[in-house]
């Protein structure tokens, strides 16, 4: 199965901003997920978009997806101090037996 | 409350010998995974499974083994022949197919002593 990689490596912006995270992989999906790991814990499923779709919200998230450009990005509006954690997506094949993570994101909002 | 239960949270390991850690779930999900953390990198698999009394190598199955005995547990043991076991692991579960979204536990951490 292929690996999702994320960009950037690390992100810091301000409580109220907006945090723009993305995702490029290599070959057709079925789906793409997002999941959020805070620091020291499991990873907590977010958001999953599939490939006929180009855009889902769920509360203060946005993901876009692009299967000709083979890419996702997360966006995270008014973003609170909360929100700091690491950002993984993982782009899932038709048929595929398991989920690859890529190396995520590590966000960092400061009050 | 449903979810994955794994434990312990920490772990210390001698060397030369085996240590398992268990993951227990009760949401019910045919499919179970193990995947290592370490620092600043993303998750690997060692080991996948799909039904009971059957499992598959991950990418990195090497110095470690499974079983699936019930459907509820996926125990894995850490052998002597991984030479570098210090990570954090994270078993994980979801429906079948196995690309759907995954629940996961809050992880072990393994150290050697």
């Amino acid at each position: 199965s292929q690996q999702g990689e994320e960009d950037p490596q690390a992100l810091s912006i301000q409580e109220g901003e907006n945090a723009t995270m993305n995702c490029s992989y290599k070959t057709s999906i079925n789906n793409l997920q997002w999941y959020r790991q805070n620091s020291g814990r499991g990873l907590v499923h977010l958001i999953l978009i599939r490939s006929n779709e180009r855009e889902k919200h769920s509360g203060r998230l946005r993901v876009t997806l692009d299967t000709s450009k083979k890419s996702s990005s997360l966006l995270i509006t008014a973003s609170r101090a909360a929100d700091t954690a690491s950002y993984f997506c993982a782009p899932a094949e038709r048929g595929g037996y398991a989920l690859n993570f890529g190396k995520g994101t590590s966000l960092l909002v400061t009050p | 409350d449903g979810g994955i239960t794994q434990s312990p949270k920490y772990l210390f390991r001698k060397e030369g010998q085996n240590v398992t850690l268990s993951c227990e779930q009760n949401l019910n999900h045919d499919a179970m995974y193990w995947y290592r953390q370490d620092p600043g990198q993303g998750l690997r698999l060692i080991y996948y499974s799909q039904i009971v009394n059957d499992f598959q190598k991950g990418d990195i199955a090497e110095g470690y083994s499974v079983s699936r005995e019930k459907k509820e547990s996926f125990p894995l043991t850490v052998t002597s022949a991984q030479k570098n076991p210090t990570a954090f692991y994270l078993c994980a579960s979801s429906i079948v197919p196995s690309n759907q979204p995954q629940h996961f536990g809050d992880g072990t951490r393994l150290s050697i002593l």
